[in-house]
């Protein structure tokens, strides 16, 4: 089975500055990555995701993220924030071939101030 | 394109009352369907999941159940409503092979 740990519950940042969330898995297979954002009372729309192919994956919102197997993350990156960035953050895993299932971490709150 | 529905958006009822939430799919067929519960300050957790018509499969032993009567239509109920049964319930789609789940706009619900 996998799991997914986002080690930031909570991320303060000034509005123009960068932000990383960061984002570690556990898996005995192979994965596919998400990062998802939900904005108060909300659905989730997915940000970004990786597949396969190149480790650097460009999401949408200016966000992008780094898919590293040997240290097992995928940490979530945007090198200056807007005040519309403020939302929840999820960091999401499935293991292949088979699973139809999405692993979610906890979240973490981005809140950006100006 | 594909859009995915839920009704109510909010709810209220009280302990012991029935529940009844609907997700509706539009612009795909067969999809794989889920359905989660977002507790206050907590993340996603996987309560069923469906790969066709009459399939269901449940994550979690609970007070609540799952149904699909048509092909793009997924259903939420409990007979009896617990307090811990509040929370904010989503709602997702996915292509059969496909990667990502699509979500919708979850109901918040409110057990008094």
């Amino acid at each position: 089975a996998q799991s997914v740990t986002q080690l930031d519950s909570q991320v303060p940042v000034f509005e123009e500055a960068p932000v990383e969330l960061r984002c570690n898995y556990s898996s005995s297979v192979s994965v596919y990555l998400f990062w998802y954002v939900q904005y108060p009372n909300q659905g989730l729309q997915l940000l970004l995701k990786y597949l396969s192919g190149s480790t650097l994956v460009k999401g949408i919102n200016g966000f992008e993220a780094e898919f590293n197997k040997s240290q097992t993350s995928f940490h979530l990156r945007k090198p200056s924030v807007h005040i519309s960035d403020t939302a929840e953050y999820f960091c999401a895993v499935r293991s292949l071939p088979f699973d139809y299932k999405l692993s979610f971490g906890a979240g973490t709150t981005v809140t950006v101030r100006a | 394109s594909q859009t995915i529905h839920q009704w109510p958006a909010t709810l209220v009822q009280p302990v012991g009352s029935p529940l009844s939430l609907e997700c509706t799919v539009e612009g795909t067929s067969n999809p794989n369907l889920y359905w989660y519960r977002q507790a206050a300050g907590r993340g996603l957790q996987l309560l069923f999941y469906s790969v066709g018509i009459g399939q269901i499969s449940s994550e979690v032993p609970q007070n609540l159940s799952a149904s699909r009567p048509q092909d793009r239509q997924f259903i939420l109920s409990s007979k009896k409503l617990l307090l811990s049964d509040s929370g904010f319930y989503l709602c997702a789609w996915a292509l059969q092979g496909g990667s990502e789940q699509y979500f919708g706009p979850g109901t918040r619900l409110t057990v008094t």
